[in-house]
C-alpha cells in the first residue's frame, strides 16, 4: 500500500519566518516527490519536486528536503509571505500507475502579516 | 504546460439530479484524470479517462454513479448522477503532458453543493 501522509492539517506562521511542511511516505522505491499549492477556488499548481536520488532541491524561497532513511520529506518556505497562505499537498510519483497519482491529505498554511 | 478550462465553477443541485462537468484542454493529451476533494480531505482519484476506451475507475467509484466521456484528446466530461448531499465536493480534472507524468495540471475545479 503506497501512501503519503501529511499529519499536520494546518500551520500558522508569522510573515518573514520559516514555514516547514512535512510529508511521510511508505514503500519507497525509485520515486519522485512533488509539492503542489492550492488556493481556494483554484486547482492545485505544481510548486517544486525532488527525485529520490537527491537530498535537497531549492527554488528561490522554496526548498524541499528528502530524508530517505526516515521516509520523510519537508518543504521549507523562507521567508514566508502572506501570499503563501494556501493548502499544500505532497504527492509521490513512482514507477507504477497507482503510485503516480497519490496525494497527501494537505496542510493549510496561514502566513500572518 | 497546459491550460485547462473547467465548468461550471460551482453549482448548487437538488438531491436526485445529475450534473455534468466539462473539462477542455488547450492541447492534445493522452490521459485525463478526474479527482474529488471532499471538505477537509485530500485529492482522491475517481477515474482515468483515455480517449477511445472506457474510463478506468478507482476503488469505491463506479461508472453508473460517475459516467465519464472522452470523445477526443482535448475534452472530457464527468457526470455526477443521482446526487446526494454526500456528493458535495470539489471536482477537479487534471492532465499530464509529459511522458513521465511528473507534473499534473489541474482545472480550477467545480464546487458542487447538493441540497
Amino acid at each position: 500500500d503506497q501512501q503519503v501522509k501529511q499529519n499536520s492539517p494546518s500551520l500558522s506562521v508569522q510573515e518573514g519566518r520559516i514555514s516547514i511542511l512535512n510529508c511521510d511516505y511508505t514503500n519507497s522505491m525509485f520515486d519522485y516527490f512533488l509539492w503542489y499549492k492550492k488556493y481556494p477556488a483554484e486547482g492545485p499548481t505544481f510548486l517544486i519536486s525532488i527525485s529520490s536520488i537527491k537530498d535537497k532541491n531549492e527554488d528561490g524561497r522554496f526548498t524541499v528536503f528528502l530524508n530517505k532513511s526516515a521516509k520523510h520529506l519537508s518543504l521549507h518556505i523562507v521567508p514566508s509571505q502572506p501570499g503563501d497562505s494556501a493548502v499544500y499537498f505532497c504527492r509521490r510519483h513512482g514507477s507504477s500507475n497507482t503510485g503516480k497519482l497519490i496525494f497527501g491529505q494537505g496542510t493549510t498554511l496561514q502566513v500572518k502579516p | 504546460s497546459a491550460v485547462i478550462s473547467q465548468k461550471p465553477s460551482r453549482d448548487i443541485c437538488q438531491r436526485g439530479t445529475s450534473l455534468t462537468i466539462q473539462c477542455q484542454v488547450d492541447s492534445q493529451v493522452t490521459m485525463m484524470f478526474w479527482y474529488r476533494q471532499q471538505p477537509g480531505q485530500s485529492l482522491t482519484l475517481i477515474a482515468t479517462a483515455n480517449q477511445g476506451s472506457e474510463a478506468t475507475y478507482e476503488s469505491g467509484f463506479v461508472i453508473d454513479k460517475f459516467p465519464i466521456s472522452r470523445p477526443n484528446l482535448t475534452f472530457s466530461t464527468l457526470t455526477v448522477s443521482n446526487m446526494s448531499p454526500e456528493d458535495s465536493s470539489i471536482y477537479l480534472c487534471s492532465v499530464e503532458v509529459d511522458a513521465w507524468g511528473e507534473k499534473l495540471f489541474f482545472g480550477s475545479g467545480t464546487q458542487l453543493s447538493v441540497l
